[in-house]
């Protein structure tokens, strides 16, 4: 089983919809959890952190379930400026591990 | 002002030459990184460097050296490229000790080995 896993899309999703993602890791000792966006041949950059209590920053919505190990990632009100691909990233210790990402296709 | 910076942006060569990658952040951090990703897009992070002292090796080939003069430079040199080297390859540098891990990346290196 990968450390990281994400189901890789394509989401294809018409503007305003709402699309969730969903990523699994398999080590009870990791410590953090952050969603990066990755735009066509450019860098990874942060998204959000993931806590358990859950965070929102306006259409965005993470949330952390210790317990089945996953963390999870609402889109509100697609934009098609959202479309990229979407990073998991699990971190233990100094060792972060990044899923393989879901891509994004939000369409007019 | 850019935070991380990487040259070159592009890299073309043939196999078996040698080649380095520069990478500089002006963020303060303490931690830096080297990932490569593939063609099919899975970022796997290479090594990790923390004040300038080596602190992650993943399983890469030992053709790969990363050099670390001061604590905002981490340089990749490649030896012997082969075919499988081509990638994009990222600098990452992270103040784990302030208890966020945010990675803040450069804009990658676009190697292509003929």
């Amino acid at each position: 089983r990968k450390e990281v896993e994400q189901d890789p899309g394509p989401f294809n999703v018409p503007e305003g919809a709402t699309v969730a993602f969903n990523c699994t890791y398999s080590n009870s000792a990791s410590q953090s959890f952050f969603w990066y966006r990755q735009d066509c041949r450019k860098e990874p950059k942060l998204l959000m952190s993931v806590y358990s209590s859950g965070n929102e920053d306006g259409r965005f919505t993470a949330q952390l379930n210790r317990a089945s190990q996953y963390i999870s990632l609402l889109i509100r009100d697609s934009k098609l400026s959202d479309s990229a691909t979407y990073l998991c990233v699990v971190t233990r210790g100094d060792i972060p591990t990044f899923g393989r990402g879901t891509s994004l296709i939000v369409h007019p | 002002d850019t935070a991380v910076s990487q040259t070159p942006k592009y890299l073309v060569t043939q196999m078996g030459n040698d080649k380095s990658i520069k990478c500089e952040q002006n963020l303060g951090h303490d931690t830096m990184y080297w990932y490569k990703q593939d063609s099919k897009k899975f970022l796997k992070i290479m090594f990790s460097y923390n004040n300038k002292e080596l602190i992650i090796n993943e399983t890469v080939p030992n053709r790969f050296s990363p050099k670390s003069p001061d604590k905002a430079h981490l340089n990749l040199h490649i030896n012997s490229l082969e075919l499988g080297d081509s990638a994009v390859y990222f600098c990452a540098s992270s103040h784990p000790w302030t208890g966020t891990d945010t990675q803040y990346f450069g804009p990658g290196t676009r190697l292509t080995v003929l």
